[in-house]
């Protein structure tokens, strides 16, 4: 069945320094990709989507593109703060079997941000 | 525009017993999800609700089961609890059920002792 996979944290970085945190996805189809953010205590945020190949989503300085050929969706992000200090799920739609549109989602990776 | 909302944020039942979770849909929108998230791991998809019926099941058992309301507002219900069921319980709310970007709710934490 589908899946997602995604690099284990905890991913430990000083403050400015660049961010990336891989995702792969396995899935029959053309799903829609998603990355969402959980701090600490809360639910899940969307952060991007992107819905077709090629498509770059982005959102308050992240980054990721849906590339088909290697089936990523790579998160990225220039200069990272503390305040981005998060769990990051990457997530895809899943469509099969009808109307029904249910997430697939990633373990999560957690980002700590040094200052 | 009012978002996700969930109650309780927090609950503590023992082995056996049953529960309920509540949430509120954002506004305009008539699909919800629910998703069971145990700790250090992605959420799993539970259920999904369209205009009071069923619209897909993930890999739970009939413990599991759940409602909707008129105002699209949702149930979840938990019968005969299992210690593996304390978990974070989201609930995701969308546009029509093929709409794809789901927003969530805080969520409940519910520990099972």
């Amino acid at each position: 069945g589908d899946s997602v996979t995604q690099m284990e944290g905890p991913v430990t970085l000083s403050e400015e320094a660049f961010l990336t945190i891989n995702c792969t996805y396995t899935a029959t189809g053309y799903p829609s990709l998603f990355w969402y953010v959980q701090y600490p205590g809360e639910g899940l945020q969307l952060l991007l989507k992107a819905t077709k190949a090629d498509d770059k989503g982005s959102n308050k300085g992240f980054e990721a593109t849906y590339r088909k050929e290697t089936t990523s969706f790579h998160l990225e992000k220039g200069s990272v703060q503390v305040s981005d200090s998060a769990v990051y799920f990457c997530a895809l739609s899943d469509r099969k079997g009808g109307a029904t549109n249910k997430l697939i989602f990633g373990t999560g990776t957690l980002l700590a941000v040094q200052p | 525009e009012t978002g996700v909302t969930q109650s309780p944020t927090h609950l503590i039942k023992t082995r056996g017993q049953q529960v309920t979770l509540r949430c509120s849909s954002q506004s305009g929108h008539n699909t919800v999800s629910w998703y069971q998230q145990a700790l250090g791991q992605g959420p799993q998809f539970i259920f999904q609700y369209y205009r009071e019926e069923e619209n897909g099941r993930g890999n739970f058992p009939p413990r599991f089961s759940g409602l909707q309301f008129p105002n699209y507002s949702s149930e979840l219900n938990v019968n005969a609890l299992e210690l593996d069921d304390s978990a974070l319980y989201l609930c995701a709310s969308s546009q029509d059920r093929g709409g794809e970007t789901q927003y969530f709710g805080p969520g409940t934490r519910l520990l099972v002792l």
